[in-house]
């Protein structure tokens, strides 16, 4: 079956770091941009960017540049988003999302998304 | 920044019904947009993308249309697993790719 596999929700404090998993499988993970997505109780859907599974690059939002870092595990099938200096604002569900097309390109449409991984900030 | 925008904000309209949904972009996007579903609880599910190709397994009941500035997304003859929140997104001019604000598509 192919899906994408999140790890589990997480409470921080503000300040703190979060770092969440996305696990691929039932498609090849090496051939395809995977990009990561949040949404805020009640906002539209924002992109954060996204991670080349195939050599590591990144782009990202110039919102999360500095804040967020997106690596791979080739080996496990696996992409992680680390989003750190935690806010309240960052309180939102985060997903990971793959392109549609195959690399080395990337559309930036989303054909298949993780469920979601809730991250709460509050002291 | 490209600023989408949809209208209306909630559709209230009857299963067997036709549903237009409306997204708008502050500037052209060409061809380079997409339609998602999303219900409570749930992630999106591409429906439509390239402004008008459907995705694959999605019904034929969903159609999409429009360039440039203004776009819509039909839903031909409303099924009850319809009703949920759509988004427009444009993936023209990024990063970063921009989502609408979503309208909710109710039951009369």
């Amino acid at each position: 079956q192919v899906q994408l596999e999140q790890s589990g929700a997480e409470v921080k404090k503000p300040g703190a770091s979060v770092k969440v998993s996305c696990k691929a499988s039932g498609y090849t993970f090496t051939s395809y941009v995977i990009h990561w997505v949040r949404q805020a109780p009640g906002q539209r859907l924002e992109w954060m960017g996204w991670i080349n599974s195939v050599n590591g690059n990144t782009i990202y939002s110039q919102k999360f540049q500095g804040r967020v870092t997106f690596t791979r595990d080739t080996s496990a099938n696996t992409a992680f988003m680390e989003l750190s200096s935690l806010r309240s604002e960052d309180t939102a569900v985060y997903y990971c999302a793959r392109d549609l097309v195959l690399i080395p390109a990337a559309m930036g449409a989303f054909d298949l998304w993780g469920q979601g991984t809730t991250v709460t900030v509050a002291s | 920044e490209i600023v989408m925008t949809q209208s209306p904000a909630t559709l209230s309209v009857s299963p067997g019904e036709r549903a237009t949904l409306s997204c708008r972009s502050s500037q052209s996007v060409s061809r380079n947009l997409a339609w998602y579903q999303q219900k409570p609880g749930q992630a999106p599910r591409l429906l439509i993308y390239d402004a008008s190709t459907r995705a694959t397994g999605i019904p034929a009941r969903f159609s999409g249309s429009g360039s440039g500035t203004e776009f819509t997304l039909t839903i031909s003859s409303l099924q009850s697993e319809d009703f949920a929140v759509y988004y427009c997104q444009q993936y023209n001019n990024w990063p970063p790719g921009t989502f609408g604000q979503g309208t909710k598509l109710e039951i009369k």
